[in-house]
């Protein structure tokens, strides 16, 4: 089991341009969500989704879409990035809500 | 919104000492978890604990919901203990998931 992967590990972007960030799970669980996390402060939710096909917004949506076409994968994408978005974001899974939620490795995004 | 606060910010302990984090909440909870993140930053669940008391080898954790708080012991720590400590709360109504995070304790053990 690989348990929950992240794609890329690391990205630069220029102000504007567009990127998706892949998370997938082989655990088979229901919940996956996005977060991002900034310096000194604790994990913010952006989206998350309760099965496949389904998506809802969290703490911090604005500028963030999501899809979760397949039960595995979760889908994060900026359409066009700002300078505000630069943070580390960390997906997770959980078997259902209200479990132990398992989170992938983060991936580190800088936006100029 | 629920707000949650966790004390200390930083601890500075020597390798084989005992350590209690804190973690305040200012509303009713669903469920509660303790994170562990380490210094490379990957995110390790150590506890799901709505209420009660659990163990897990050296960590320990209680919560008592009527009073809004919950503690997580270290006991006998270990360089490997080093990171940040992150307790997360659901207080969302059914079908509305939401965790919310506080700021963390950061936790160095020095050998």
């Amino acid at each position: 089991n690989a348990g929950v992967t992240q794609t890329p590990k690391f990205r630069v972007l220029k102000t504007g341009q567009s990127m998706t960030l892949l998370c997938a799970q082989d655990m088979n669980h229901e919940y996956m969500y996005w977060y991002r996390q900034d310096p000194g402060m604790g994990l913010r939710l952006i989206h998350y989704s309760v099965g496949e096909g389904t998506t809802a917004k969290g703490e911090v949506p604005d500028g963030y879409n999501v899809s979760r076409l397949k039960k595995q994968n979760f889908l994060l994408g900026l359409e066009s990035a700002a300078p505000s978005q630069t943070s580390v974001y960390f997906c997770a899974s959980s078997y259902s809500r209200g479990q132990t939620q398992y989170f992938g490795p983060g991936t580190r995004l800088l936006v100029l | 919104g629920i707000q949650v606060e966790q004390s200390p910010p930083d601890l500075i302990l020597q390798e084989g000492a005992n350590s209690t984090l804190r973690c305040n909440f200012s509303d009713s909870v669903n469920n509660l978890q303790w994170f562990h993140q380490n210094p490379w930053g990957q995110l390790i669940n150590l506890f799901y604990i709505p209420s009660g008391t659990k163990q897990n080898g050296r960590l320990s954790a209680t919560t008592v919901a009527t009073e809004r708080y919950s503690l997580l012991y270290i006991s006998s720590s270990q360089t490997t203990d080093s990171g940040v400590y992150f307790c997360a709360v659901d207080s969302s109504n059914f079908g509305n998931e939401k965790l919310t995070f506080g700021t963390g304790t950061r936790l160095t053990i020095i050998p």
